[in-house]
């Protein structure tokens, strides 16, 4: 199975900052890599397809980028609601797989 | 809009069965990439399983064997049927809606939690 890796682990910024979460993959999925945002008590929200993609109602100010085995997701001007744990997954082979997540907290 | 509601978990003790359901309304399950999901206590999400097409099934490394996916077309439901289940097997599950054609997992339910304990 592909192997998706996440860095860092955690990341202690404050509102309004950029921050940039990076996803690894085992090999290369092209441009097969989704992002969600997940908070607690809450089902996960897709943010990004095709690697740069925004989905349905996801603001400009989350942007995704990379192809092959190197992919980021960058937050512009950090607000209180992003806090919360993303996850990248490629869909470009079964199994899908899932990165072990970045949690983005209040510095 | 669509909406996809869980239910079925429980407590069941290691080895036992449990069956999850999953109704679906605003889209046809037949015609849609239609998964599994789901996250243990303290953990990440990891992707358990799928069925789309005519039928056609994946699943994770860790499950194959043990649980199976279905739907039901008559009533547009998705099921997961789990056996030989392990302590390992306890999270929050949630039936997914994948995007047209199997892209990203668009639409989640709330979930149902499953616990495997004795």
């Amino acid at each position: 199975e592909i192997v998706m890796t996440q860095s860092p682990a955690t990341l202690s910024v404050s509102p309004g900052e950029r921050v940039t979460l990076s996803c690894r993959a085992s090999q290369s999925v092209p441009s097969t890599l989704a992002w969600y945002q997940h908070k607690p008590g809450q089902a996960p929200r897709l943010l990004i397809y095709g690697a740069s993609t925004r989905a349905t109602g996801i603001p400009a100010r989350f942007s995704g980028g990379g192809s092959g085995t190197e992919f980021t997701l960058t937050i512009n001007s950090l607000q209180s609601e992003d806090f919360a744990v993303y996850y990248c997954q490629q869909y470009s082979r079964w199994p899908r797989t899932f990165g072990q997540g970045t949690k983005v907290e209040v510095k | 809009e669509v909406q996809l509601v869980e239910s079925g978990g429980g407590l069941v003790l290691p080895g036992g069965s449990l069956r999850l359901s999953c109704a679906v309304s605003g889209v046809t399950v037949s015609t849609n990439y239609m998964s599994w999901v789901r996250q243990a206590p303290g953990k990440g999400l990891e992707w358990v399983s799928v069925v789309y097409g005519g039928g056609t099934t994946f699943y994770a490394d860790s499950v194959r064997g043990r649980f199976a996916i279905s739907r039901d077309d008559s009533k547009n439901t998705l099921s997961l049927e789990m056996n030989s289940l392990r302590t390992e097997d306890t999270a929050l599950y949630y039936c997914v809606r994948d995007q047209s054609g199997g892209g990203g997992m668009e639409v989640w339910g709330q979930g149902t939690t499953v616990t495997v304990s004795s």
